[in-house]
């Protein structure tokens, strides 16, 4: 597509229910980003995959989070057990290489408004 | 990681520049300052990038100073459509993947009054 596709935009669930949250990224972009923003602040990393590598897990806060990237395409975001505090709004981007300047093809979707109740 | 820091917010009028600083006294010499754009439920937009001097393109200027130690990103004549928050980002260009974990600031929410 012509941008970053997530879904859905957004998502109220109850508290120790399970989330998935999808990321279509921009066709041919093989670096992919999981950031998460909370209300009124900026983005906090949370994974990252490049092509077939091994993705960089660093910035997850939980083992409740974890996350796919299947074909080296689609990547979904999975949240067990939500609890109140991972209510935010998850943003994924994507770019031609991770390489070089942080603007070379990385592009931010619209994000997805996790609220847990 | 250079640590940024920018007004928490700014209010201006329609047809104004707009001039909004960010502090980075500890910037690298490979780091590069990249100035993003959010709108309300949009994920952030580059606007522009330096590494010193001047950089001007179609929707802003960003000017760096000899000792890189700030930058100011500047909207000519901005409109209503500009308000939004602005993120001053500083990083090493040459490390590549690192880049992704920079530190996000909270950002300078610009209002833009008729």
């Amino acid at each position: 597509g012509a941008g970053v596709s997530q879904s859905p935009s957004n998502k109220v669930t109850e508290k120790g229910k399970d989330v998935e949250l999808r990321c279509d990224p921009i066709s041919g972009h093989t670096a992919l980003y999981w950031y998460r923003q909370s209300l009124g602040q900026g983005l906090e990393f949370l994974i990252y995959f490049q092509g077939n590598s091994a993705p960089d897990k660093s910035g997850l806060p939980s083992d409740r989070f974890s996350a796919e990237r299947t074909g080296g395409s689609v990547s979904t975001l999975t949240i067990q057990r939500t609890q109140q505090e991972d209510s935010a709004v998850y943003l994924c981007a994507s770019s031609y290489t991770s390489f070089g300047r942080i603007n070379y093809g990385y592009t931010f979707g619209s994000g997805t408004r996790l609220t847990v109740v | 990681l250079a640590k940024t820091t920018q007004p928490i917010s700014m209010d201006s009028y329609e047809g104004q520049e707009v001039n909004i600083t960010c502090s980075h006294n500890n910037i690298a010499t490979n780091d590069y300052i990249t100035w993003y754009q959010q709108f309300p439920s949009q994920g952030p937009r580059f606007i522009i990038q330096g590494y010193k001097t001047k950089v001007t393109n179609e929707v802003a200027s960003l000017f760096i100073p000899a000792d890189r130690k700030s930058s100011t990103l500047s909207l000519p004549r901005v409109s209503l459509s500009d308000t939004a928050v602005y993120y001053c980002l500083v990083g090493d260009m040459g490390k590549g993947d690192s880049n992704y974990q920079l530190i996000w600031g909270a950002g300078t929410k610009l209002i833009i009054k008729p």
